[in-house]
């Protein structure tokens, strides 16, 4: 059972502009979210997190909204870069330390 | 840091051989995970150590798989017996292990697996 759900695979911006990236959960219990980006060939790396206490953590250019009422979060990344061009993939979880992740977004940065 | 490092990178076997792959978590890392991750999919969670002692096993972990991290450092996954359905990119990840739960899981480069 997928429980934390990535309905858009792909996204398409141009350089500069907004990328915001949505992810929906259906564990009530998941209480620690986190955003980590994937490059090819490569494992993936952490962006950002934010605890269920919170509805806003912003870290640069990153910045990560939750929705706890409606089991949403999101991931805005203002200006875009080509260097942001990978995959990213929501994760969340509970007080059981694994991590349960989305299919993942492929972003794509254009000039 | 040096990061959390992973041998082999790629590891092609035939049907039916065992493989080995290794996890050298970041230093002082009491937890380590292994996930699982298909084409198209995220990573799956498999299993988690804190220090030496496996604490968490996936229904996904099959009885042909087996995990060591015998003296709290490194870790092994090893697969008996391997099947196609084997093939996938395996992934380590650790953390420190003192903030309860909510902390981050630093991920490896990853082994891919192909049994042909």
């Amino acid at each position: 059972d997928q429980q934390v759900k990535q309905n858009s695979p792909s996204l398409s911006v141009q350089e500069g502009r907004i990328s915001i990236l949505n992810c929906d959960y259906t564990n009530s219990m998941f209480d620690y979210f986190l955003w980590y980006k994937k490059y090819p060939a490569e494992g993936p790396t952490f962006l950002i997190s934010i605890s269920s206490i919170k509805d806003k953590n912003e870290d640069g250019r990153f910045t990560v909204f939750l929705n706890k009422s409606a089991k949403h979060l999101s991931l805005h990344i203002v200006p875009s870069q080509p260097g942001d061009s990978a995959v990213y993939f929501c994760a969340a979880s509970s007080n059981d330390y694994k991590l349960s992740f989305g299919a993942g977004t492929t972003v794509t940065v254009r000039a | 840091d040096t990061g959390v490092s992973q041998n082999p990178r790629h590891k092609i076997t035939k049907r039916g051989q065992n493989v080995t792959f290794r996890c050298d978590p970041i230093s002082e890392h009491n937890r380590l995970y292994w996930y699982r991750q298909t084409l198209g999919q995220g990573p799956e969670f498999l299993t988690y150590f804190q220090n030496e002692a496996q604490l968490e096993k996936s229904r996904l972990l099959s009885d042909r798989f087996s995990a060591e991290r015998p003296k709290g450092s490194f870790s092994t996954l090893e697969i008996q017996r391997t099947e196609q359905g084997d093939s996938a990119m395996y992934l380590c990840a650790s953390s420190r292990g003192t903030s309860g739960y909510q902390e981050t899981q630093y991920f490896g480069p990853g082994t891919r697996l192909l049994v042909l």
